[in-house]
């Protein structure tokens, strides 16, 4: 099976700017966490999607915001980009349904915002 | 609100050289205890489960245990290989798959 892959892996942005990042889940899973990984803060949760719909928010500005396709792929967006945004952003999905609720990271995207 | 402390925040060994990181936790109510192992520029990679006191799990020179306020992960007789930053995590009630994380002890293995 093919793992969790998230596009693109490293990107650099000016603050203002708005960035998406993707993240296409194993295949069959439809569940799909959004992280936010910093050396000071560690991971911290932004949000999960399951079967379209956001189920859990994490303590983050309305500037961090995500959605979820049919077909399981993920994209977050972050608008208004500040120094403090510059981060590794992980995707990691599961397999809800069994109940063996493991979350598979991906490699995740390093955001350098200037 | 939920807590995740790991300690030490490094940890240096000699190959050969057992120990034990540990992880303590305050959460509302626990629906399982997970250990994750990052290296540098990849994601975290699950190793382990642990939902109830008094669980084990082992895998290679790896055994987590699982007591009502803590994690134990000990490494024996550990190997280069084996440099990596663990983390662990709890998901906790709810419908959630969040996990609240701890920061994570980087070890370092010294041939």
């Amino acid at each position: 099976k093919a793992g969790v892959t998230q596009t693109p892996r490293y990107l650099i942005k000016t603050r203002g700017q708005q960035v998406t990042l993707s993240c296409s889940p194993i295949s069959g899973h439809r569940s799909v966490s959004w992280y936010q990984q910093t050396p000071g803060q560690g991971l911290q949760f932004l949000f999960e999607y399951f079967s379209e719909t956001q189920r859990n928010k994490g303590n983050f500005p309305g500037r961090f915001s995500g959605r979820q396709f049919s077909n399981s792929r993920s994209e977050m967006n972050v608008s208004t980009l500040e120094l403090g945004d510059s981060a590794l952003y992980l995707c990691a999905s599961s397999d809800r349904a069994s109940g063996a609720n493991v979350l598979t990271f991906g490699a995740g995207s390093r955001l350098t915002v200037l | 609100e939920d807590q995740v402390t790991q300690s030490p925040e490094a940890l240096r060994l000699q190959e050969g050289e057992s120990s034990s990181l540990n992880c303590s936790y305050t959460v509302s109510g626990l629906r399982g205890l997970f250990w994750y192992r990052q290296d540098p520029g990849k994601g975290p990679e699950f190793l382990f489960t642990l939902y109830s006191a008094g669980e084990e799990k082992e895998k290679e020179r790896l055994k987590a245990t699982l007591t009502k306020k803590e994690s134990f992960l000990h490494i024996t007789a550990p190997k280069p290989e084996d440099s990596a930053t663990y983390l662990c995590a709890v998901r906790t009630q709810g419908g959630s798959e969040k996990l609240v994380f701890g920061k994570g002890t980087k070890l370092t293995v010294n041939p």
